[in-house]
């Protein structure tokens, strides 16, 4: 079975650039999850939907950073402009449904480099 | 602000060795998952401890809950290289009729042949 897919593994982009990550879940899951990691701040929730809708979107940083989830098969998450400080993993997660008791199941991320 | 701090940040110890790790909240959890992520990869999840004063076991792994479920801890008998890798805490906290999770940043283990 496929796991979450995300694109592009890695991504090298200049100070000022739009940046667009891919998402697809895995089939049947209701619940989608986009995080950040770094070293200095470790894993940070940005934004996650139930059933296509956001639900929380605390943590997305500012308003340069926008998520849509079209259908239950698609998400992306775009950063414009894009910022040096923006530089980390990009982790996509989706899980059944969501709530404490659900595995969250991670995509192998995206390494993004904003120069 | 909830945190879940982990310790220690860093372990780096022979193979063979037993270790433990642990992840500390002032807050109470509903829940809680160790993940484990490797190199180039997203985390995977290790186990989820729901009662006060739980404790699973996964093989050589260890977890147990605190009696207030404010904290947790993993133990590793002879632990391997396979055992190298990010081990991650999530808490789960109920708030606005919905779960939320946070992490921990982590301990990164190295396990020495």
């Amino acid at each position: 079975d496929a796991g979450v897919i995300q694109s592009p593994r890695h991504e090298v982009t200049e100070m000022g650039q739009e940046v667009t990550l891919r998402c697809k879940p895995i089939s049947g899951h209701n619940s989608l999850f986009w995080y950040r990691q770094t070293m200095m701040r470790g894993l940070e929730l940005l934004i996650y939907f139930n059933n296509n809708v956001p639900i929380d979107d605390s943590g997305m940083p500012e308003d340069r950073f926008s998520a849509k989830m079209p259908n239950a098969s698609f998400s992306t998450l775009k950063i414009q402009p894009s910022e040096p400080r923006d530089s980390a993993v990009y982790f996509c997660a989706s899980s059944l449904r969501q709530g404490s008791y659900n595995e969250q199941f991670f995509g192998p991320g995206t390494r993004l480099t904003v120069l | 602000t909830q945190l879940l701090e982990q310790s220690p940040q860093f372990l780096s110890i022979q193979e063979g060795e037993n270790l433990t790790v642990y992840c500390n909240s002032s807050s109470v959890f509903s829940s809680l998952q160790w993940y484990r992520q490797e190199p180039g990869e997203g985390p995977v999840l290790l186990v989820t401890v729901v009662t006060g004063g739980e404790v699973k076991k996964l093989k050589r792994l260890t977890f147990q809950f605190g009696d207030a479920r404010k904290d947790s801890s993993l133990h590793i008998t002879a632990a391997q290289p396979g055992d190298t890798g990010l081990y991650l805490c999530a808490g789960a906290i109920w708030k606005n009729r919905d779960d939320k999770i946070i992490f921990g940043k982590g301990t990164r283990l190295h396990i020495l042949p």
